[in-house]
């Protein structure tokens, strides 16, 4: 799979937009773009995937950049229990079902 | 939406024991569930993945006679912890995936956080 680099951390004031940069240059053309985030001492949660076209659901949107070669998760109005680590994972092809997590963005959303 | 349990939520284990983790998928079959270990401020690491009905694979690096992986059903796996030390203490965590259906997508189990004194 893809790698992906994303910033450590990001801090976000509570109401704003969280906008989460991930840069996949390796990305392969069957292979989609997700997103899951991890709440202190809970299980990863999924939040959105994507292939090439921007994806909206009930928790953000993701926008991949023409190229494919990186995305952005946008939090659209964030709160206190949005601070999570968020993981941008790429896989698909031959992986088999696999995600390869990274060390991800530590967001904390502050009052 | 699909959910998936972990038991023991945590536990606290003596040297040289065995621990038995379980993993189910509540309202959705899965035919491939996956087992993740996560140290203190680290990421999660694959262990292993697991297809019912079939033995697992085991990632590089981790022992597949200490980590015993059983998936007897389409709604259960087990990660049975032998001979646990103290280097053993972690978070473990595993998902499952929708079967046919967008097998990347994963759902995640609350984790089980084990302690070996």
């Amino acid at each position: 799979d893809a790698k992906t680099t994303q910033p450590p951390s990001m801090d976000c004031a509570e109401g704003r937009a969280a906008n989460l940069p991930c840069n996949h240059s390796t990305i392969s053309g069957n292979e989609y773009v997700y997103w899951y985030r991890q709440i202190h001492s809970q299980g990863p949660q999924y939040i959105i995937h994507g292939l090439k076209n921007n994806e909206t659901n009930e928790m953000a949107s993701l926008i991949i950049t023409e190229d494919r070669k990186s995305s952005t998760l946008i939090l659209p109005h964030a709160t206190l229990r949005d601070t999570a680590v968020y993981y941008c994972i790429v896989s698909g092809g031959t992986s088999y079902g696999k995600l390869t997590f990274g060390q991800g963005t530590i967001l904390t959303v502050h009052p | 939406g699909a959910v998936v349990s972990q038991h023991p939520s945590w536990v606290i284990c003596k040297s040289g024991t065995s621990v038995k983790i379980e993993c189910r998928s509540l309202d959705f079959q899965a035919t491939t569930m996956f087992w993740y270990r996560q140290f203190p401020k680290q990421s999660l690491m694959l262990m292993a993945t697991s297809n019912e009905g079939s033995k697992a694979t085991y990632e590089q690096g981790v022992e597949k006679d200490k980590f015993l992986i059983n998936h007897a059903s389409l709604t259960l796996s087990t990660l049975t912890v032998t001979s646990a030390h103290p280097e053993d203490s972690s978070f473990y965590i595993c998902s499952a995936g929708l079967a046919g259906i967008r097998y990347n997508e994963q759902f995640f189990g609350p984790g089980t956080r084990l302690t070996v004194l």
